[in-house]
């Protein structure tokens, strides 16, 4: 089964609101990791946070951390319209530690001007 | 310092044909890691390479693939016989160590393989 679910799908919001991604996964982890992706480019890494924490803050990036659910949500304050792009979480499964990240399908960010 | 090389950016190849995709790791990383992305999809782990070793190779398609990151050079992954579901962008990411803990992983800007 699929790890690393995100939702929505797609999300479409006015320059200077916020947008709050969500993901969902199915087994113990090491981390849990968001990157971004650009059409047709490679990924960034945007931040990444341990199984031992709740929450971590990076600029205008909060992410959340729920074990008990298995769930995480990136939120993105005060959106500008070079953040449209798609972004994924990812897991550092504890039983494949460090040689893979699973990946979800993710979001579809439009930033509108 | 460069970040993770991969080339070509875009390769076109014929149905049966064998394409060959290069990835040069950030300086100093000694591990790298194959992932596909098919269109509108997320990431899908391939094979991790260690120099010389090939360390998990349980995403790779039992046919026709295989990968390498030899001593010296590159990282080659190598498809045969390519056929249209091959289509995707391949993208390679290095690091210095098991570091999953840790950081994040660079990612290059990949491959977009086009079977025709």
């Amino acid at each position: 089964s699929q790890q690393g679910e995100e939702d929505p799908q797609a999300l479409s919001i006015q320059e200077g609101e916020n947008a709050t991604m969500n993901c969902s996964y199915k087994t113990s982890i090491n981390n849990l990791q968001w990157y971004r992706q650009n059409s047709g480019r490679g990924l960034v890494h945007l931040i990444l946070i341990r199984s031992n924490e709740r929450e971590k803050h990076s600029g205008r990036l909060r992410v959340t951390l729920d074990t008990s659910k298995k769930s995480s949500s990136l939120l993105i304050t005060a959106s500008r319209a070079a953040d449209t792009a798609s972004y994924f979480c990812a897991t550092d499964a504890r039983e494949t530690s460090g040689s893979r990240l699973t990946f979800g399908e993710g979001t579809q960010l439009t930033v509108n001007p | 310092n460069a970040g993770v090389m991969q080339n070509p950016r875009h390769l076109v190849r014929r149905r049966g044909q064998e394409a060959r995709l290069r990835c040069s790791p950030m300086k100093g990383h000694s591990h790298v890691y194959w992932y596909r992305q098919l269109p509108e999809e997320g990431l899908k782990f391939m094979v991790y390479l260690q120099k010389e070793n090939i360390i998990d190779e349980s995403g790779m398609p039992k046919e026709r693939f295989s990968a390498e990151f030899p001593k010296e050079g590159p990282s080659i992954l190598r498809i045969q016989q390519v056929v249209r579901g091959d289509s995707a962008a391949y993208f390679c990411a290095s690091s210095p160590a098991i570091q999953g803990v840790t950081r994040g992983y660079t990612f290059g800007s990949g491959t977009r393989l086009t079977v025709v």
